[in-house]
């Protein structure tokens, strides 16, 4: 059974880097056509797509958010991994790792882009 | 602000039918197919619905989803009270090159 599971520090200071882990089970990360996403939420607030890495390193960022963030997949030790520079209090969420299934039909369908399974979140705090 | 618009929230009885509307552009729903998650209160988002209309194995045929134009319609029927939570339309922006979701409808069941 496919999990994940996200872990970190729970407290970043403003400026600094908030670097997520999220660790994969239950299918390989590099036998999969899947890509790997991260999505944040604020409290009391809504879910933000952050960006997806493929096991080969190709990635896709939020626009708002791409020149803070760094996506990278270690495939020995099935894991990938988020970087955010320069936090801010708006920094401050639940974020989750999922598995993306990102694909393009034809130009009629368009593409396909859904998270399935979610990890549990963890909480990171941006606070002095 | 979302680049999807949903209805902050909707309410309806036990028993009866409710619907999500999720409403966008042409870069995004126009052209792409829609997500849809519950979030039930303090848990993990949960797939519902993906490319349009297909259910996960798993969840039950009273979930369904479609697509018109730019806009997209979540559609419950038989509500429970089990089915309180927060709903999320997502899809992919083509002008963007990224995932959007919608800000989310709280559903109250009464």
């Amino acid at each position: 059974q496919l999990q994940l599971q996200e872990s970190g520090p729970g407290l970043v200071k403003p400026s600094e880097t908030l670097s997520l882990t999220c660790s994969v089970s239950g299918v390989s990360i590099s036998s999969s056509s899947y890509y790997w996403g991260w999505i944040r939420q604020p409290p009391g607030k809504g879910l933000e797509w952050i960006g997806g890495i493929y096991y080969s390193g190709s990635t896709y960022y939020n626009p708002s958010l791409k020149s803070r963030v760094t996506l990278s997949v270690d495939t020995s030790k099935n894991q990938f991994s988020l970087h955010l520079s320069s936090v801010t209090a708006a920094d401050t969420a639940v974020y989750y790792c999922a598995r993306q299934s990102y694909g393009y039909f034809d130009s009629w369908s368009g593409y396909s882009n859904w998270f399935d399974p979610w990890g549990l979140g963890t909480v990171v705090t941006v606070s002095s | 602000q979302s680049v999807l618009t949903q209805p902050p929230s909707v309410s309806a009885a036990p028993g009866q039918r409710v619907t999500i509307s999720c409403s966008g552009g042409s870069s995004n729903i126009g052209s792409n197919y829609v997500s849809w998650y519950q979030q039930l209160p303090g848990t993990v988002p949960r797939l519902l619905i993906y490319d349009n209309n297909k259910r996960p194995s798993g969840i039950p045929d009273r979930f369904s989803g479609s697509k018109s134009g730019t806009s997209a319609t979540l559609v419950i029927t038989g509500l429970q009270t089990g089915d309180e939570a927060d709903y999320y339309c997502g899809t992919w922006d083509t002008s963007l090159s990224g995932g959007v979701f919608g800000g989310g409808t709280k559903l109250t069941v009464l």
